[in-house]
Order: structure tokens, then sequence, then C-alpha cells
């Protein structure tokens, strides 16, 4: 219930490609979906987050997809750079609470 | 401070020692959590506290795990009784609103020999 899936768990693109990650959660009580990027030896930081009542967010190159009914949301990372080779995770909050997806590696070679 | 400072960095310690891991966040920020990720896995929550208040300490995997906040700044998390599995980089966040807009420390990566 509790649980975020996330999909997949490593991902190689080219320079200007366009990267997509999938989550999924089952738990409705969550209200609030971010995504995570870390580097490594480095926390966590937001990048983009989206509330359930929104189908999309798009902020610069990086959009939310959001399906309510379906409980999965995904990010998209358009024109995909080599600085953005990160660990991605989802998220979803609960009662003030992160619940993080299982991450996914992303590689973006020149 | 500027970001949320965690300390000490690294920390070695022989199985059955106690341990306190300790986070300073961001100044104001009412809310501190606790997380712990272990290698190529996301953070997992183990507790969090608003101002002094322990409002969730579900994630704490048993009692050798506590946490306190006692004048809602500093924080620590205190292990007593390590063993070999404790090993994990424990993560600290703090966040103004609580509202997943979480800044995170940059660990303290504890190993249990």
């Amino acid at each position: 219930q509790q649980q975020v899936k996330q999909s997949p768990q490593s991902l190689i693109v080219q320079k200007g490609g366009i990267s997509i990650i999938n989550c999924a959660y089952e738990n409705t009580a969550f209200d609030y979906f971010p995504w995570y990027q870390q580097f490594p030896g480095k926390g966590p930081a937001l990048l983009i987050a989206i509330r359930p009542d929104v189908s999309e967010k798009k902020e610069g190159r990086f959009t939310i997809s959001f399906n309510k009914s379906a409980k999965q949301f995904s990010l998209h990372i358009m024109d995909s750079q080599p600085g953005d080779s990160a660990t991605y995770f989802c998220a979803a909050v609960v009662n003030d609470k992160l619940i993080f997806g299982t991450g996914t590696r992303l590689q973006v070679f020149p | 401070g500027a970001g949320v400072s965690q300390s000490p960095r690294y920390k070695v310690t022989k199985r059955g020692q106690d341990v306190a891991l300790r986070c300073d966040p961001i100044s104001g920020h009412v809310s501190l959590y606790w997380y712990r990720q272990a290698l190529g896995q996301g953070p997992e929550f183990l507790t969090y506290f608003n101002y002094e208040a322990q409002q969730d300490k579900s994630g704490l995997p048993n009692d050798r795990f506590s946490a306190e906040r006692p004048e809602g700044s500093i924080s620590t998390l205190t292990i007593q009784r390590t063993e070999q599995r404790d090993s994990a980089m424990y993560r600290c966040a703090s966040s103004s609103t609580g509202v997943g807009g979480y800044t995170f420390g940059s660990g303290t990566r504890l190993t249990v020999v």
C-alpha cells in the first residue's frame, strides 16, 4: 500500500533524446508526487512535483505526466544532456511523509 | 545555515557500540526528517519531527533506533548496540512546508564492522 514502483532500473539515452521514467502507486491517499535527482555523493534534490488534480506539469525540459485513474505518473526529460546523467527517484507524499521509488540510473551519452 | 548539515560524514564503529548521528537543518525549517538509504536504493523513511514533536516514528526498524529534536532545531539519531545490518547512508532532510519540498543533507555513511 505504501510502495511506489519505479521502472526502468537503468536507462541509457543518446544526447538529444527523450528519457522516460515511469512510476506506479497503490495508495490513493498520496497527495503530492515529487521527482528527485541525485548525483553521486550528494543528497537527493527536488526536481519537479505535481499534485493529483493536474494531469501534466512542465518545467523547462522536464515534464511530469500524471494519470490518476491508472495510478501512474512519469517523468519525461526532453533533449537529454550528459549533465542529466544521475539517479532519478519518483516519490509520493502521504501525511507529510515521502515514500520513494527504487530509483532509475540515467546515463546520457554524447 | 545555507543547507542541511550532517555530521559526521563518515562513521565506522564496532558491532555493539552506540552511535549518534547529528543533523542541523536549514534555519527556520519546521519539519525535519530522517531517512536511510542503502546502496542503489531509494531513501527509506525512518522518522520525522515538526518543531520538537516527533510526529511519526513508524519507520524506525526496532527499539535500538531513537531520535530526538529537543529544541526544535538540531536533531540526533541514535542507534544502540549497532549491528552490521545497520550499515547504510543516513540522510536528514528539512522542510519549511512539509509538502514534499525537502532539502536533503549529504548524509552520514555508517559502517558497522
